[in-house]
């Protein structure tokens, strides 16, 4: 069974840093990733999807790699600002079925 | 750009009455899901559907819940005696393919609180 695992749990960091959230995987047979943004009290935003064929995707100041064999995904988030304070989601099928399994998630604080 | 609605975003029941969660999903998408998130925990799987039956469920998904597509767009949650810990987000997610294989997007959530 698929299980998913992120740290650090909660970062908390000044604005303007550069910084990386780690996601692992048990099951590295997988066809696809996805990072999701949940600010408190509200829904999943999908941030980025990595194919099980690409090592990197990016969108914006956002960078997310896959490294399948090792079962990790890090998620670069660059020049952080007060605003990308949330929390910050890695999803991957569970291969035995059509579901995402999701980590528990890294709560992220840019300080202004 | 098409997106997941979810109706409503917050529905307050007492325990033992039966409520009804809603979602329309992208209107070419063909799987749909359900997913629920209890405060501070991981967001998790509830069931899948496809073509008009139920593709996979999980441990949660009991027979206090039911799930229909009654019509060409809407998918709904029926959660049957709510209980206390029924109390969570509920998310429906859609997407044009397997869910191995393609992107889910999500819907904003529907929050149900059981007193």
């Amino acid at each position: 069974k698929q299980e998913v695992t992120q740290i650090p749990a909660a970062l908390s960091v000044p604005e303007g840093e550069n910084l990386v959230l780690n996601c692992s995987f048990t099951d590295s047979a997988i066809y696809n990733l996805q990072w999701f943004r949940q600010d408190p009290g509200k829904g999943l935003t999908s941030l980025l999807l990595i194919q099980s064929s690409q090592r990197e995707q990016t969108s914006g100041r956002l960078n997310a790699s896959l490294d399948k064999s090792s079962g990790r995904s890090t998620l670069y988030i660059a020049a952080s600002q007060p605003g990308d304070s949330a929390t910050y989601l890695c999803a991957v099928p569970d291969n035995y079925g059509q579901n995402f399994v999701f980590g528990p998630g890294t709560r992220l604080s840019v300080l202004p | 750009e098409p997106e997941v609605t979810q109706t409503p975003s917050h529905q307050v029941t007492q325990m033992g009455q039966e409520v009804i969660l809603r979602c329309v999903p992208i209107s070419n998408h063909l799987y749909f899901y359900w997913y629920r998130q209890i405060l501070g925990q991981k967001v998790e799987f509830l069931v899948s559907f496809y073509n008009n039956e139920i593709s996979e469920k999980s441990e949660i998904f009991d027979d206090q819940f039911s799930v229909e597509r009654p019509d060409g767009s809407n998918f709904t949650l029926k959660i049957r005696s709510t209980k206390l810990e029924d109390s969570a987000m509920y998310f429906c997610a859609s997407s044009g393919g397997p869910g191995q294989l393609y992107e889910q997007y999500f819907g904003p959530g529907t929050r149900l609180t059981v007193t």
